[in-house]
């Protein structure tokens, strides 16, 4: 059973580092062809893809934040971890991480984060 | 890195069928067989439900199928139910190995 979960501050100020955590199991990072990506969503607003790293550590950004974002993974934890510098109250919105390339086949619950002074 | 291109919104009677559309260019909807659609209801995560432009997932209704020409992919749903109403978003692989999603259709079921 494939299971994902985002967890990170619910409140960050402007201008400070944001870093979300995802918990991943039934599946390994480390298994030729896993991807975990992270993708965002602003309140009543689209989905946007943000960042995907892959099993053989290939990192792949948003050409509009990739200045941005850094994604790391640690394998014996079955975790991936974003962050994101200088965030702004654009910023604000449901952060997934998901399993996948090319498409999307298991998506975590979701971490509203709200950037607010 | 711009948005595929969906309509804000459709709506349909029960057991009526409607499709949705995507459209990108040649270097991500044109460019390779990975368009996938999302169904989200309001406060639920996306979930996946064609991929590979007209792959089902297992435990998805044959009443969703995929379809694409060129630059534009197409959701079509057939007996459109109550339980269909929801957000839809497309998304498609590109050639700088990315991913982008389109705006999102708003389906209304009347």
């Amino acid at each position: 059973q494939v299971t994902l979960r985002e967890s990170g501050p619910a409140l960050v100020k402007p201008t400070q580092t944001l870093t979300l955590t995802c918990t991943f199991s039934g599946f390994s990072l480390s298994t030729t062809g896993m991807c975990v990506s992270w993708i965002r969503q602003p309140p009543g607003k689209a989905l946007e893809w943000l960042v995907r790293i892959d099993w053989d550590d290939d990192k792949y950004y948003s050409t509009s934040l990739k200045t941005r974002l850094t994604i790391s993974k640690d394998t014996s934890k079955n975790q991936v971890v974003l962050t994101m510098t200088n965030m702004d109250p654009v910023d604000t919105a449901t952060y997934y991480c998901a399993r996948g390339r090319s498409r999307f086949d298991y998506w975590g619950q979701g971490t509203l984060v709200t950037v607010s002074s | 890195q711009s948005a595929l291109t969906q309509p804000a919104s459709v709506s349909g009677s029960p057991g009526q069928s409607l499709t949705i559309s995507c459209t990108g260019t040649s270097s991500d909807v044109g460019a390779y067989n990975y368009v996938s659609w999302y169904q989200q209801h309001p406060g639920k995560a996306p979930k996946l439900m064609i991929y590979e432009v007209s792959n089902r997932p297992s435990g998805v209704s044959n009443r969703f199928s995929g379809s694409k020409s060129g630059n534009t992919a197409s959701l079509t749903i057939s007996g459109l139910q109550a339980e269909d109403e929801a957000d839809y978003y497309c998304s498609s692989y590109t050639s700088n190995s990315t991913s982008k999603f389109g705006g999102g259709t708003k389906l209304t079921v009347l």
